[in-house]
């Protein structure tokens, strides 16, 4: 089992839609990551938290200490949001969800 | 291995000494990226190469930082006389090219603390 787990792993969706990606996590944590794998191939780094709520743009991340749960929401999605979004944890190293790559048709 | 291997996990040195990280990755993964986390900071990319070259070496950032990777396989960070901010996790990555379409595989990193 995955000490973290990531869904949908594939997403389709029609521009100007409401997107939610989850991810569920296993162990202890000091932190959590929604990173994006853009499509010319490289990783930034869109959220690091620790409890509550962020937003920037766009994007919201959410996370549930208790539930150890996260999500990450993309309002009136764009094609240019069209990537692969991974969720990551931090405890005494780091643990990586497979990913969820997401399509938006325009 | 099954996985992207890095040594060490922990490293802990003096300020000013030389240290090198290793990253073992996936046997056949062509591309290999380097990306640090500090302490209360998200991601950030260092270097990439593609086989034995770097075509990106732009997150690089000093010149106290450098990187080699022979045989298009095992990769090392070098970071020289090392400061208190270079304390952070470094982060290799492998995956079959570079793209999309190719997803990551990473490794558990290696915690550097500089005293």
């Amino acid at each position: 089992k995955n000490e973290v787990e990531q869904s949908p792993q594939n997403l389709t969706a029609q521009e100007g839609e409401f997107i939610t990606i989850n991810c569920s996590y296993s162990v202890g944590i000091s932190a959590l990551h929604w990173l994006q794998q853009h499509p010319g191939g490289g990783i930034v780094s869109l959220f690091m938290l620790s409890s509550g709520k962020k937003k920037h743009g766009r994007l919201i991340a959410t996370i549930n200490i208790q539930e150890k749960h996260s999500s990450l929401h993309i309002t009136a999605s764009h094609p240019r949001d069209s990537a692969v979004y991974i969720c990551a944890v931090t405890s005494n190293q780091f643990y990586f969800g497979t990913g969820t790559s997401l399509t938006v048709i325009p | 291995g099954a996985g992207v291997s890095q040594s060490p996990s922990n490293k802990v040195t003096e300020k000013g000494k030389d240290v090198e990280l290793r990253c073992d990755p996936i046997s056949g993964h062509t591309a290999l990226y380097w990306y640090r986390q500090s302490l209360g900071q998200g991601l950030e990319f260092l270097i990439y190469f593609q086989g034995n070259s770097a075509p990106d070496k732009s997150g690089l950032p000093s010149d106290r930082f450098s990187a080699e990777r022979t045989g298009g396989s095992v990769s090392t960070l070098t970071i020289q006389r090392t400061q208190q901010e270079d304390s952070a996790v470094y982060l290799c990555a492998s995956s079959l090219a570079r793209g999309q379409g190719h997803g990551y595989t990473f490794g558990s990193g290696t915690r550097l603390t500089v005293v």
